[in-house]
């Protein structure tokens, strides 16, 4: 079966800018996730969508941060304006969405903000 | 909060040594999860654990799911270059559903 797919791989920006990521779950996975990992940490989630709807946001910057899942399948992270401490890889996962099925994780987007 | 403990931090081991990780919580989990993270990539899931006391293999890779629900256990037998890598263990958020948070990570190194 097909994984995860992100695009960019790759992104640097300035301070201010604003950056869109792109994720395509594991087909017939109803959960997705968009994590954040700073190097030398483990993943951190930032929001959890089931199907198209918000199951938890509440690690998510808001006033910075927006993610979206309009149709139930594939989903945009966006930072408008980036800080310098939002360098980092944003990670994206799929799962099948029942009690505590494993996650699976694409390759990530790697972000530099200048 | 609930706290998820990954010990050791790092591991510098010769080729063909075993090599052991731990992970505990301080709250009880119903499920362990164990990844593989290379350099540039997204983790790999490596063993699913859902049951106190549980052993499940992979390989050369054996994982166990401690039978307090507070911890649990990563060992790899006879250690290659390829082993090389970080290993997170995640388990479940309390009260949440589908929710996991991630140790902050094993870095195994395997020397020649």
């Amino acid at each position: 079966e097909a994984g995860v797919a992100q695009s960019p791989r790759y992104k640097i920006i300035e301070k201010r800018q604003s950056v869109a990521f792109w994720c395509n779950p594991i087909s017939g996975h109803a959960t997705l996730y968009w994590y954040q990992q700073i190097l030398g940490q483990g993943p951190k989630l930032l929001i959890q969508f089931q199907n198209n709807g918000v199951v938890d946001d509440s690690q998510l910057p808001k006033d910075r941060f927006s993610a979206e899942r309009l149709k139930g399948v594939d989903s945009t992270l966006k930072i408008q304006p980036a800080k310098l401490e939002d360098s980092a890889v944003y990670l994206c996962a799929s799962s099948f969405g029942t009690v505590n099925s494993p996650l699976h994780f694409g390759n990530g987007t790697r972000l530099t903000v200048t | 909060g609930q706290q998820l403990n990954q010990s050791p931090q790092s591991m510098f081991i010769q080729e063909g040594e075993d090599v052991s990780m731990n992970c505990t919580s301080s709250s009880i989990f119903n499920t362990w999860l164990w990844y593989k993270q290379d350099p540039g990539e997204g983790p790999v899931l490596l063993i699913a654990l859902y049951k106190a006391g549980e052993l499940t293999s992979n390989g050369r890779l054996t994982a166990q799911f401690g039978i307090t629900r507070k911890d649990s256990f990563l060992n790899i037998s006879a250690s290659i270059p390829s082993d090389v890598g970080i290993y997170f263990c995640a388990g479940p958020e309390t009260d949440s559903w589908g929710k996991f948070q991630f140790g902050a990570g094993t870095q195994v190194v395997v020397t020649p």
